[in-house]
Order: C-alpha cells, then sequence, then structure tokens
C-alpha cells in the first residue's frame, strides 16, 4: 500500500527558514515523480515543485511564487522527500501535501498528482 | 501560464441528482487534464485523468469528458459521500495549475 507521511511543519517567523519531510514507503520513490502541493487556509490547491525520478536525474521544476526559495531533494537511501523552504512569507502559510505523481500517456507521458499525504501545517507569523 | 477556470463555484443538489461541473482552460492542453475530489480537513483523492479515465477504485458514477479547452466532470447520482469540494487541474506544461474549485453541498 502507498503511504505518505509529511512532518517538519510548524510556526515559523517571516524571513524564516524550514524543512518538510515526507516519509514514501509501499513503493520506491526513487522511480517516482514526486511533487508538493499547498494549500492555504480556506483556500484552492497550487502546485510549489516537482522533483523528476532518478532516470530523469532528479531534475525539478517549481511555480514561480517559490523560485529560488524552495528547493526540493530526496534522501534515496531514506525514501525520503523534502522541501527545503527559506526567506519564509507569510503568504506561504499553508498545509504542505507530498504528492506521488503517476504517469499518463505515450510515449512521452506527461504526469498527474496520483496519491497524496495528509498534509503538514506551516504558519509564517511573528 | 494556463488559467483554468471551473463553474460553477458552488452548487447545492439532491442525493440522486446528476451533478455537472466545467473547466476550461485557457489554451488548449492535449487532455492533460485531471479532477480531485477533497473532503473538509483531508487531502484531495485523484479520480479522473487524461479528462476521461477513472482512477482506480473511483465509484463508475463518476466521469470525466471534453477535449480541447473545455471538460466537465459528471456525478451521475449524487451520494451522500460525494459531498465535497472539486477541483479540475492541468498538467500539459509547468507551471501545473487547478480551477478554483466546485463546492458540491446538499439541498
Amino acid at each position: 500500500e502507498v503511504q505518505l507521511v509529511e512532518s517538519g511543519g510548524g510556526l515559523v517567523q517571516p524571513g524564516g527558514s524550514l524543512r518538510l519531510s515526507c516519509a514514501a514507503s509501499g513503493f520506491t520513490s526513487s522511480d517516482h515523480y514526486m511533487d508538493w502541493v499547498r494549500q492555504a487556509p480556506g483556500k484552492g490547491l497550487e502546485w510549489v515543485g516537482r522533483s523528476r525520478s532518478k532516470p530523469h536525474s532528479y531534475t525539478t521544476e517549481y511555480a514561480a511564487s517559490v523560485k529560488g526559495r524552495f528547493t526540493i531533494t530526496r534522501d534515496d537511501s531514506k525514501n525520503l522527500l523534502y522541501l527545503h523552504m527559506n526567506s519564509l512569507k507569510p503568504e506561504d502559510t499553508a498545509v504542505f501535501y507530498c504528492v506521488r505523481a503517476q504517469p499518463s500517456g505515450t510515449p512521452y507521458p506527461h504526469y498527474f498528482f496520483g496519491d497524496w499525504g495528509q498534509g503538514t501545517l506551516v504558519t509564517v507569523s511573528s | 501560464d494556463i488559467q483554468m477556470t471551473q463553474s460553477p463555484s458552488s452548487l447545492s443538489a439532491s442525493v440522486g441528482d446528476r451533478v455537472t461541473i466545467t473547466c476550461r482552460a485557457s489554451q488548449g492542453i492535449n487532455n492533460y487534464l485531471a479532477w480531485f475530489q477533497q473532503k473538509p480537513g483531508k487531502a484531495p483523492k485523484s479520480l479522473i485523468y487524461a479528462a476521461s479515465s477513472l482512477q482506480s477504485g473511483v465509484p463508475s458514477r463518476f466521469s470525466g469528458s471534453g477535449s480541447g479547452t473545455d471538460f466537465t466532470l459528471t456525478i451521475s447520482s449524487l451520494q451522500p459521500e460525494d459531498f465535497a469540494t472539486y477541483y479540475c487541474q492541468h498538467y500539459n506544461s509547468y507551471p501545473l495549475t487547478f480551477g478554483g474549485g466546485t463546492k458540491v453541498e446538499i439541498k
């Protein structure tokens, strides 16, 4: 059974840093594209960033709102995905979800959000 | 960036009703369109991908259709557990973007 468990959320001051973790089980995360998606309180969903799979060299993509401040990394030995967040702003306050992407289409698949974790809340406030 | 516009933003319906939610992309997305269901306090759940493919384990009363820029999610006979917020999302290119959501409430 696929499981994604996020951790590391909490209260941080504006300008501060935080690292979120996503523990994957039931599959080998290095074989999969992985995403972070967030949801501000009472608002809709916003894609944050993507880490492609190991065969694609773990290359990354980011939303413009976080590019240059957020970085996605992995630890294959522990089946972990990370989101490193720097220069945090109050508007970054949200529940952050870890997502396993699934391929769609051939011969060059695009990837949609398949399995979701339960989320971890990040609050940026003084 | 591709903008996704959902309508309506909310609707009231009764158990057994047929419900239709529409999603329009600001440009063609090659049917790389997904639908998600989210209940309060819970993570979103994947329902449909590639515009019309049903995700494993999702009841057959859910269906997706459309092509180009206009897409539809249909619930053929609304059940009590279907009251939730629904989001469309394209995955044709970066950035990946979502529609604003449609809240389905009990009439």
